[in-house]
């Protein structure tokens, strides 16, 4: 139980177009998804909060413009980088969490984004 | 605001042997959860344990075990009889009740010599 399913997994796009990463919890109800940012080497970053049927809050520093996120049922989120530039190319990685255990995140495998 | 520090960038184990990985926290809040997420090449973040702060016992999974300490704000994962498997990044991550968002460590790479 507890899997949660990340599409694409690999996306390499031109400079100002925008790229959708959908993030599904497959076995249970997601009340909350997490997005999370991870450059090489380094610990996960968080993004942005949301939860289904509400504006999703971002972390300071996350532009909410440049990240779109959308959570708009309870077992898929998304999240839409927009006008891509090279400097948005990294790891993406959604996360849910349900309603038991409800203090527990699973991850979603990830997504690498490489913007030429 | 809530930290969470690890300090061994890199560890490494004999295969079979057992190793210790160390985490400390700085909180001020009494109810809380701990984990351990391991994150191999494939860069898939695995749960590994989960421990209660209002639990005093140490939680267990299989080869998996914590020491939690939470007066002195530690939370160590020990690995036991290592296995190839094992290598990977591990986080140690802290949930309180504010905004309840994990805070995630810098990791510990562990790596396992056959």
């Amino acid at each position: 139980g507890a899997v949660v399913s990340q599409h694409p997994s690999w996306v390499i796009c031109k400079s100002g177009t925008s790229v959708k990463i959908e993030c599904r919890s497959l076995d249970f109800q997601a009340t909350t998804m997490f997005w999370y940012r991870q450059f090489p080497k380094q610990s996960l970053m968080l993004m942005a909060t949301s939860n289904e049927g509400s504006k999703a809050t971002y972390e300071q520093g996350v532009e909410k413009d440049k990240f779109l996120i959308n959570h708009a049922s309870l077992t898929l989120s998304t999240l839409t980088v927009t006008s891509a530039h090279p400097e948005d190319s990294s790891f993406y990685i959604c996360s849910a969490r349900g309603v038991f255990p409800q203090e527990t995140q699973y991850f979603g495998p990830g997504t690498r984004l490489l913007v030429l | 605001a809530q930290t969470v520090t690890q300090s061994q960038p890199e560890m490494s184990v004999q295969e079979a042997e057992t190793v210790t990985l160390s985490c400390t926290y700085d909180t001020s809040e009494s109810d809380y959860y701990l984990f351990w997420y391991k994150q191999p090449p494939s860069r898939q973040m695995i749960l590994v344990i989960r421990q209660e702060a209002y639990k005093q016992q140490n939680a267990t999974e299989n080869r998996f075990s914590v020491n939690f300490q939470k007066a002195a704000k530690s939370f160590s994962l020990k690995i036991s009889d290592s296995q190839l498997g094992d290598a990977a990044m591990y986080f140690c991550a802290y949930d309180g009740n504010a905004g309840n968002m994990l805070t995630f460590g810098g990791g510990t790479r562990l790596m396992v010599k056959p």
